[in-house]
């Protein structure tokens, strides 16, 4: 099946600071997905990105579907953007999501 | 937004007993998947459906169960759990476009303890 790589695996960063997460995929994907999961285990939509770029507030993605990755970029961070972010990707002809194995980041204050 | 419920949080229970972990979603979401996630670990695929008496074992094996009598409804039952069960559950739905499993929504999770 397709295979999904999440780098870095894990960040410290400083309240305010920037950073860029990055999913890479091993085949054509239909289907791309960034979740945050909050302490609580609960795993939230970020985005839901084949290709192109989105913005949602400090957050964005891009998905550059021809060269098989996509970044997620985080602004002015926050201690409530600490978690594990999650990239789900969906290969054509299989109907299901395969998870990479996340980005732990915790935000210092 | 939406509107996915799982029951119960947490569970902690003896080895041998039977459980039901319930998930609902309000949604009319046609697809439905129960993933298996060990602490800090990936999400893995137990199992998914498509709809009413749809249900297909996914990509990790499991002892547990499923049915899809409603749409809105997704059970998850164990008949024998085992500390090799313990572990969090995650229901999710999605529509049901023409290709794909669509955008995904999850429920809270359910977190399983067997002693």
């Amino acid at each position: 099946g397709i295979q999904v790589e999440q780098s870095p695996p894990d960040l410290i960063l400083q309240e305010g600071a920037n950073s860029t997460l990055r999913c890479n995929f091993s085949d054509s994907v239909n289907n791309l997905q960034w979740f945050h999961q909050n302490p609580w285990g609960q795993l939230i939509n970020l985005f839901y990105i084949p290709s192109g770029t989105k913005q949602n507030g400090r957050l964005s993605a891009t998905t550059v579907a021809t060269e098989r990755y996509s970044l997620l970029y985080i602004s002015s961070s926050q201690t409530t953007d600490s978690g594990v972010y999650f990239c789900a990707v969906e290969d054509y002809g299989n109907n299901r999501l395969a998870f990479g194995k996340g980005n732990q980041v915790v935000v210092i204050p | 937004e939406a509107d996915i419920y799982q029951t119960p949080r947490y569970l902690v229970i003896g080895t041998g007993k039977k459980i039901t972990l319930e998930c609902s979603q309000t949604m009319g979401h046609d697809k439905m998947y129960w993933y298996q996630q060990d602490p800090g670990m990936e999400l893995h695929l137990i199992h998914y459906s498509y709809g009413v008496n749809s249900t297909e074992k996914g990509d990790l094996s499991s002892e547990s169960t499923v049915s899809r009598i409603r749409t809105e409804h997704f059970p998850l039952t164990l008949e024998s759990a085992r500390p090799s069960h313990t572990s969090q559950y995650l229901c999710a739905s999605s529509e049901s476009p023409i290709k794909g499993a669509g955008e995904l929504f999850f429920g809270e999770g359910s977190r399983l303890t067997v002693l």
